[in-house]
């Protein structure tokens, strides 16, 4: 089966422009989850959706950061005004619920460059 | 906080060599512990979990149990292939409190490069 797919694969940008990144989680998955891994930071939680239920976005390292769910499944992360330190890989992953003993699946991740 | 502090790497091992990769994690409440693992080229999947205290996970030869009294949960595995050789993560989730939010984010240690060789 189809397992989740993040696009596009490599984005370059310019310091400044912005970003959206897209994530399709696997199908059935009520919970969405995004990361990003840095050299500097290793990996660390950014938002997460369950449901229909109000989004966790402490993980969030500005207010230049926003993420949105749409119907329940495809949900995009934007990253406005980008700063160079904002290069990392975005990855996306989903569960069956969002509880601590379900698995994450991981998409591939999305590689952003700011120049 | 909660936060994971994984052996700092790289590993480098013989095949058939014995592995073991140290993790320890502080929570502010009771968590259920993974081991996560990137092969080259590929995305993050899970190796292994273990939801209660001396539970062990197991997959692919590779084992951990959930030690609560010394807060670890050492990867470990008896004869290591060239096929092994990955980024591996330690990584927390907590289980919800009395009335709280279930919501099994991840927290990760910072990764442990492991190369092994012919």
């Amino acid at each position: 089966g189809a397992g989740v797919s993040q696009s596009p694969s490599n984005k370059v940008t310019e310091k400044g422009k912005d970003v959206e990144l897209r994530c399709d989680p696997i199908s059935g998955h009520t919970a969405l989850y995004w990361y990003r891994q840095s050299l500097g930071q290793g990996l660390e939680f950014l938002i997460y959706f369950q449901g229909n239920s109000a989004p966790d976005k402490s993980g969030l390292p500005s207010d230049r950061f926003s993420a949105e769910r749409t119907g329940g499944s495809v949900s995009t992360l934007t990253i406005q005004r980008t700063q160079q330190e904002d290069s990392a890989v975005y990855l996306c992953a989903s569960s069956f619920t969002g509880t601590a003993y379900n698995e994450q699946f991981f998409g591939p991740g999305t590689r952003l460059t700011v120049l | 906080g909660n936060s994971v502090t994984q052996m700092e790497g790289p590993v480098t091992l013989s095949e058939e060599a014995f592995l073991t990769i140290n993790c320890t994690y502080t929570a502010t409440g009771y968590p259920s512990l993974f081991w996560y693992v990137q092969y080259p080229g590929e995305g993050l999947q899970l190796l292994l979990k273990a939801t209660k205290a001396d539970d062990k996970g197991s997959n692919k030869g590779f084992e951990a149990t959930y030690r609560k009294e010394t807060t670890s949960f050492h990867l470990e595995k008896g004869s290591v292939q060239v096929s092994d050789s990955a980024v591996y993560f330690c990584a927390l989730s907590l289980h919800p409190n009395a009335g709280g939010t279930s919501y099994g984010k991840l927290t990760f240690g910072q990764g442990t490069i492991l190369t092994v060789h012919p």
